[in-house]
């Protein structure tokens, strides 16, 4: 695809029922990142893929969170037992991943409401 | 944590005028970049400045950077309705991190 592609793009959840939140990166983007923003603020990072290393998972706000890339490419980010705080934009992006970090290309974001 | 602070926070202007965004960073940085987001949307690479540069334009943008007193400005010159968005600005460290920290935003209104 032309860009990254996120989805869906808005999910209504209930309190305690698990979210999955899909991310397609550019294709060749071996770099791929998760934020959230809460309402009115800034990007909190979450999780960075980097190709076939380990992920930096130091964002992660708990172990509820988790994410995984497939095939390093398709990347799903999991959300067990959401709480009323989990309520964000999560936006995905990828960028080429070779050397230091350049422009990173961004999806349009999952926004997710947790009644 | 954040790395970059935007200043200020909100900034309103007329259409024609001047738009100056500052960031302000805490440690070494590779690079500082520049984003903009629409109400509603993802977010948009503007510019991206290296730790030895001093200043880059691109069309009506000129980024500077400071890295004596970790700091970069984003000037957008004769602002149109449409440059109304949000601006970030996000460093990468000189530490190995890949990851860059993005700052709060200015949230820009430019009036018709």
């Amino acid at each position: 695809g032309a860009g990254v592609s996120q989805s869906p793009s808005n999910k209504v959840t209930e309190k305690g029922k698990d979210v999955e939140l899909r991310c397609d990166p550019i294709s060749g983007h071996t770099a791929l990142y998760w934020y959230r923003q809460s309402l009115g603020q800034g990007l909190e990072f979450l999780i960075y893929f980097q190709g076939n290393s380990a992920p930096d998972k130091s964002g992660l706000p708990s172990d509820r969170f988790s994410a995984e890339r497939t095939g390093g490419s398709v990347s799903t980010l999991t959300i067990q037992r959401t709480q009323q705080e989990d309520s964000a934009v999560y936006l995905c992006a990828s960028s080429r991943g070779t050397g230091h970090t350049g422009e990173l290309f961004f999806g349009e974001g999952s926004r997710l409401t947790v009644l | 944590s954040q790395q970059g602070e935007e200043d200020p926070q909100a900034l309103s202007i007329q259409e024609g005028e001047n738009a100056t965004m500052n960031c302000s960073y805490k440690t070494s940085i590779n690079n500082l970049q520049w984003y903009r987001q629409n109400s509603g949307r993802g977010l948009v690479h503007l510019i991206l400045i290296r730790s030895n540069e001093r200043e880059k334009h691109s069309g009506r943008l000129r980024v500077t950077l400071d890295t004596s007193k970790k700091s970069s400005s984003l000037l957008i010159t004769a602002s149109r309705a449409a440059d109304t968005a949000s601006y970030f600005c996000a460093t990468v460290s000189s530490g190995g991190s890949y990851i860059p920290t993005f700052g709060r935003g200015t949230s820009l209104i430019v009036h018709p």
